[in-house]
């Protein structure tokens, strides 16, 4: 039972490239997200989904896109690099107990660097 | 949408002595409140949950507050020891219907025990 694995843990990008953060679950997790993390201002939700094929915007989506065609996985695409997505990424997966408990297991994040 | 404060930004304790974290939010519908720790370089964890319905939960040295009407929530550990040095976050989410997994974080408070 490998949790939530990320990859790459580490990545450099030139401005207007693209890439994808890819994020893989195997506790059959329902739910999964993406957070972004900057000193200063905590985890911040970019996109998550509350099931295989539906994905809903989170507090900032833009310049970030996502699929989730598997209850596995949910890759988040950067579709045109900035510096300002230089950041900490977590994937996290979690599970609702019918009273939202959203207990999140994290992925070891993913530290990418936009130049 | 729901907005988290926390404070403070930054805590220094002696060992030994205990450690008062607060968090407030605004969302009166929130209704799950969890508490993260992140060491240096690891992925957030959670150490503590409680939800609305509960005014206040232990765990060991750990002790986390619910004030539904002033609508804040502290985490409180005591007899701390040099592993408590630590990034902790408070969050808050409106369970199931406010989208399973969606948790709003507060900004961190880095707290650190000096020997």
């Amino acid at each position: 039972n490998a949790g939530v694995t990320q990859t790459p843990k580490f990545q450099v990008l030139k401005t207007g490239q693209s890439m994808t953060l890819q994020c893989a679950q195997d506790m059959n997790h329902e739910y999964m997200s993406w957070y972004r993390q900057d000193p200063g201002m905590g985890l911040r939700l970019i996109h998550y989904s509350v099931g295989a094929g539906i994905t809903d915007q989170g507090e900032v989506p833009n310049g970030y896109n996502v699929s989730r065609s598997t209850t596995e996985d949910f890759p988040l695409r950067l579709l045109s690099a900035a510096p300002s997505q230089t950041s900490v990424y977590f994937c996290a997966s979690s599970y609702s107990n019918g009273y939202g408990a959203n207990v999140l297991t994290f992925g070891a994040g993913s530290r990418l660097t936009v130049l | 949408g729901e907005n988290v404060e926390q404070h403070p930004s930054t805590l220094s304790v002696q060992e030994g002595d205990s450690a008062v974290i607060k968090c407030t939010y605004s969302d009166s519908a929130s209704n799950y409140f969890p508490w993260y720790k992140q060491e240096l370089g690891k992925r957030p964890q959670l150490i503590i949950d409680i939800r609305s319905n509960v005014g206040e939960k232990k765990d060991q040295r750990i002790a986390v507050t619910l004030n539904k009407t002033a609508k804040h929530f502290s985490l409180h550990i005591t007899e701390t020891q040099p592993e408590d040095s630590a990034v902790y976050f408070c969050a808050a989410s409106k369970g199931p219907t406010g989208g399973g997994n969606k948790l709003t974080f507060g900004t961190g408070t880095q707290l650190k025990v000096e020997l």
